[in-house]
């Protein structure tokens, strides 16, 4: 059964910063990972979706990388700004038999950016 | 964004009384989701559909059918609602099974007394 775990669960960083969010998945047979966002009493937003087959997906200051070899997805975000501040999470979608899909979600990292 | 609209988007109900909720598309995407976000426990699924009168359940389908009758509207019902069921439910949409962007609505918040 795949597992999505996202570390920490929650990052404080002040304005300007450059970071890293971490995604890592037990099981590295996946069709693609998706990162989304999510602000307090919305949906979520979906910021980068990276197939199998790519290493990398870019959107603005936003920049996700995926290695399914070692089950690992980073999402990088340069320029930290306070309107960043939101939950962020990963989910990965696997076959999970009889010709279904399962997309599982990890439980998010809450970003605070301090003006 | 794709084009979901979720309604009721608040409800407060009472345990044992039916409760629907309607999830709507104008996108014609194929696959379409119920999921549940409670906390501590994340986003789970409900039940998909992979095309009119196609569906299937997910990992916390007890309690709760659905339906679709066209391929814009995802309905899902709990028919005796229990507090349990207290949660913010997502419809969510994609146009493939296994690599399709999933889009999300923008949730119903149910509180069952």
């Amino acid at each position: 059964k795949q597992e999505v775990t996202q570390i920490p669960a929650a990052l404080s960083v002040p304005e300007g910063e450059n970071l890293v969010l971490n995604c890592s998945f037990t099981d590295s047979a996946i069709y693609n990972l998706q990162w989304f966002r999510q602000d307090p009493g919305k949906g979520l937003t979906s910021l980068l979706l990276i197939q199998s087959s790519q290493r990398e997906q870019t959107s603005g200051r936003l920049n996700a990388s995926l290695d399914k070899s070692s089950g690992r997805s980073t999402l990088y975000i340069a320029a930290s700004q306070p309107g960043d501040s939101a939950t962020y999470l990963c989910a990965v979608r696997s076959n999970s038999g009889a010709g279904s899909y399962q997309l599982t979600f990890g439980k998010g990292t809450k970003l605070s950016v301090i003006p | 964004d794709a084009g979901i609209t979720q309604s009721p988007r608040h409800k407060v109900t009472e345990t044992g009384t039916p409760v629907t909720l309607r999830c709507h598309q104008t996108e014609n995407h194929r696959y379409m989701y119920w999921y549940r976000q409670d906390p501590g426990h994340g986003l789970r699924l409900i039940h998909y559909s992979y095309g009119v009168k196609d569906t299937d359940k997910g990992e916390v389908s007890d309690g709760y059918s659905v339906s679709r009758s066209k391929t814009e509207d995802f309905l899902l019902t709990l028919e005796s609602a229990t507090s349990s069921q207290t949660s913010v439910y997502f419809c969510a949409l994609s146009d493939r099974a296994d690599t399709g962007e999933l889009f999300f609505g923008e949730g119903s918040r149910l509180t069952v007394l």
